[in-house]
């Protein structure tokens, strides 16, 4: 499979636990997306990357999320201290160079937190 | 930053007839439009976009209309079937490329 892959599907943490998160952009991309999105909602923007450097990270966003790429390849996506209001899915997108073309997305992961 | 502003929230229309969804965005310097389809429990898939050097493309039963002055681009989806229902979702990409998404369309095609 040469697209977005996303693991895990699905998770399930209890409330104040750390989950981390990983997406695998397609090989040439050099853009990487994080977004989240809640039923009924659209993808909501959480932060980017161009290579290994991180763009920006959205104002909305607390500082329980980080997001590294460390070698402009596969990106992580970490939770500290998981709320419920967290519970959501996590979608990751990649494009080629400055964004202006398609993104492909992932198949995202489901966090539920109980 | 960009806000993409989207309507309607729901549309329901009869299979043959049209569906037209409008977006609104407010970054001046935005230039690529795309349109993104999301069927339940699968991820958001492009299905035609625009960049701005460009007023409207079509593609078979879909096209895309961009008025740069007024900040509004929208959908249209001519001769609607049953699998055209799903979610879309209009986005936009600001001047560095960041990609955001309007708050999506629930469109029903009942037979």
């Amino acid at each position: 499979d040469t697209g977005v892959s996303q693991d895990p599907r699905h998770k399930i943490t209890k409330r104040g636990q750390n989950v981390t998160f990983r997406c695998d952009p397609i090989s040439e991309h050099n853009r990487l997306y994080w977004y989240r999105q809640t039923l009924g909602q659209g993808p909501e923007f959480l932060t980017y990357f161009q290579n290994e450097a991180q763009l920006e990270k959205s104002r909305l966003l607390s500082d329980r999320f980080s997001a590294e790429r460390p070698k402009g390849s596969f990106s992580t996506l970490e939770i500290q201290r998981t709320e419920q209001g967290d519970s959501a899915m996590y979608l990751c997108a990649s494009s080629l160079q400055q964004g202006n073309t398609e993104a492909f997305f992932g198949q995202g992961t489901r966090l539920t937190v109980v | 930053g960009e806000n993409v502003e989207q309507h309607p929230s729901t549309l329901s229309v009869q299979e043959g007839d049209s569906a037209v969804i409008k977006c609104t965005y407010s970054d001046s310097a935005s230039n690529y439009f795309p349109w993104y389809k999301q069927e339940l429990g699968k991820r958001p898939q492009l299905i035609i976009d625009i960049r701005s050097n460009v007023g409207e493309k079509k593609d078979k039963r879909i096209a895309v209309t961009l008025n740069k002055t007024a900040k509004h681009f929208s959908l249209h989806i001519t001769e609607t079937q049953p699998e055209d229902s799903a979610v879309y979702f209009c986005a936009s990409t600001d001047s560095w490329g960041k990609l955001q998404f309007g708050a999506g369309t629930q469109v029903v095609v009942t037979p």
